[in-house]
């Protein structure tokens, strides 16, 4: 069984929809990275939350500590916000992340 | 624009080459990684240097032969790879190993010939 799986593994969404990526772990950690790749290879860090809920602009992520369980939301989603979104736990005596296989999003206008 | 910079953007080498991949980055961060990722899969931890020194080598073959010269610099010495070491090699930094947030560079895509 994998230690982080995310949901769905593909999400297609017209431009403007609510959209939520869900992510579940099985292993005790500290911490919880999502994280954006776009197609050519660059990966940006949206968010590193321990408990509660953080927001930045149109993206909002929140984390349940006692369910293991983290989710990404995206409002009024754009066709630019299309990319692979990827949920990573730190665990582990040296706080490595631990990747979800990610999520692929694609907005179409 | 990644405050972490990797060099080459694209590297194609044969089976008998020595390379090398750069990673610089200026944020003054004291933990810096390298990650292997292949085509549609999660990032692969290499290696990790935390204050310099060598903290985690998560069991990668002597190929590939990290060096952390600075602070500011990580470097990834490639000798006698094989075509499926192909992949796409991502450097990262945070203030220090562990609970911090994670900047990743841009990547270095390597092609074995």
């Amino acid at each position: 069984k994998n230690e982080v799986e995310q949901s769905p593994q593909n999400l297609t969404a017209q431009e403007g929809e609510f959209i939520t990526i869900n992510c579940s772990y099985s292993v005790g950690i500290s911490a919880l990275h999502w994280l954006q790749q776009h197609p050519g290879g660059g990966i940006v860090s949206l968010f590193m939350l321990s408990s509660g809920k953080k927001k930045h602009g149109r993206l909002i992520a929140t984390i349940n500590i006692q369910e293991k369980h983290s989710s990404l939301h995206i409002t009024a989603s754009h066709p630019r916000d299309s990319a692979v979104y990827i949920c990573a736990p730190t665990g582990g005596s040296q706080g490595n992340l631990i990747f979800g296989k990610g999520t692929k999003l694609s907005v179409k206008p | 624009d990644t405050e972490v910079t990797q060099t080459p953007k694209h590297l194609v080498m044969g089976m008998t080459n020595k390379k090398s991949l750069k990673c610089e980055q200026h944020m003054g961060h004291r933990a810096m990684y390298w990650y292997k990722q292949k085509a549609k899969k999660p990032p692969e931890l290499m290696f990790v240097y935390s204050y310099e020194k060598l903290s985690i080598n998560e069991s990668v073959p002597s190929r590939f032969s990290p060096e952390c010269p600075n602070s500011s610099l990580l470097n990834l010495h490639l000798h006698a790879l094989q075509p499926e070491d192909s992949a796409l090699y991502l450097c990262a930094s945070s203030p220090v190993q562990g609970d911090s947030p994670l900047h990743f560079g841009n990547g270095t895509r390597l092609t074995v010939t």
